[in-house]
């Protein structure tokens, strides 16, 4: 497809479960990114990927999340033990380049509810 | 870090009224702001940047102002219209960093 693809659109899961989100980015781009967006408040910073290694990963919230990108495109969103604090919104975002010189172009994101 | 704080939270216009926004910033080697649109249920999706080395920046109905001495930059929207309803998102880039600090995000309603 032409725009940053994510899976599944929505997930509703058990406290203490493990949960994975799918990013699929426009093709070529480098760059590929992780936030979170919790109800009515700005996205925030999880992980930053350029090619397959993870650039910056000062957002991840502690070690129960982690992310991978083993052939520098898709991406993947592991949440271990499940929380009903992690309930969000998780935006995949990709660009050509570094963030600083290109523009980001966001998914339409996965909505994870933790019951 | 940055620290990124946006406002109003809400704002109501009649069409073809002015929207402005405001955002402050508290990194001053921040260099780069960019404004995001988000649509319920979709991604944010950028409408216009400004880069430090720029007071200034316009396309068509919207433009940003940047005043790099106070930290703080605004996006301004004219002639509103029914479309623009959406939530606003201002962002911040520190130098040097790969990462966007968010605003919390301005929910613009124009009505007809």
């Amino acid at each position: 497809g032409a725009g940053v693809s994510q899976t599944p659109s929505n997930k509703v899961t058990e406290k203490g479960k493990y949960v994975e989100l799918r990013c699929d980015p426009i093709s070529g781009h480098t760059a590929l990114y992780w936030y979170r967006q919790s109800l009515g408040q700005g996205p925030e910073f999880l992980i930053y990927f350029q090619g397959t290694g993870a650039a910056d990963d000062s957002g991840l919230p502690n070690d129960r999340f982690f992310a991978v990108r083993p052939e520098g495109s898709v991406s993947t969103l592991k949440i271990q033990r499940t929380e009903r604090g992690d309930s969000a919104v998780y935006l995949c975002a990709s660009s050509s380049t570094s963030g600083y010189t290109g523009e980001l172009f966001f998914g339409e994101g996965s909505r994870l509810t933790v019951l | 870090g940055e620290n990124v704080e946006q406002h109003p939270s809400t704002l109501s216009v009649q069409e073809g009224d002015s929207a402005v926004i405001k955002c402050t910033y508290s990194d001053s080697a921040s260099n780069y702001f960019p404004w995001y649109k988000q649509e319920l249920g979709k991604g944010p999706q950028l409408i216009i940047d400004i880069r430090s080395n720029v007071g200034e920046k316009k396309d068509q109905r919207i433009a940003v102002t940047l005043n790099k001495t106070a930290k703080h930059f605004s996006l301004h929207i004219t002639e509103t219209q029914p479309e623009d309803s959406a939530v606003y998102f201002c962002a911040a880039l520190g130098y040097n960093t790969d990462k966007l600090i968010f605003g919390t995000g301005t929910r613009l309603q124009v009505f007809p």
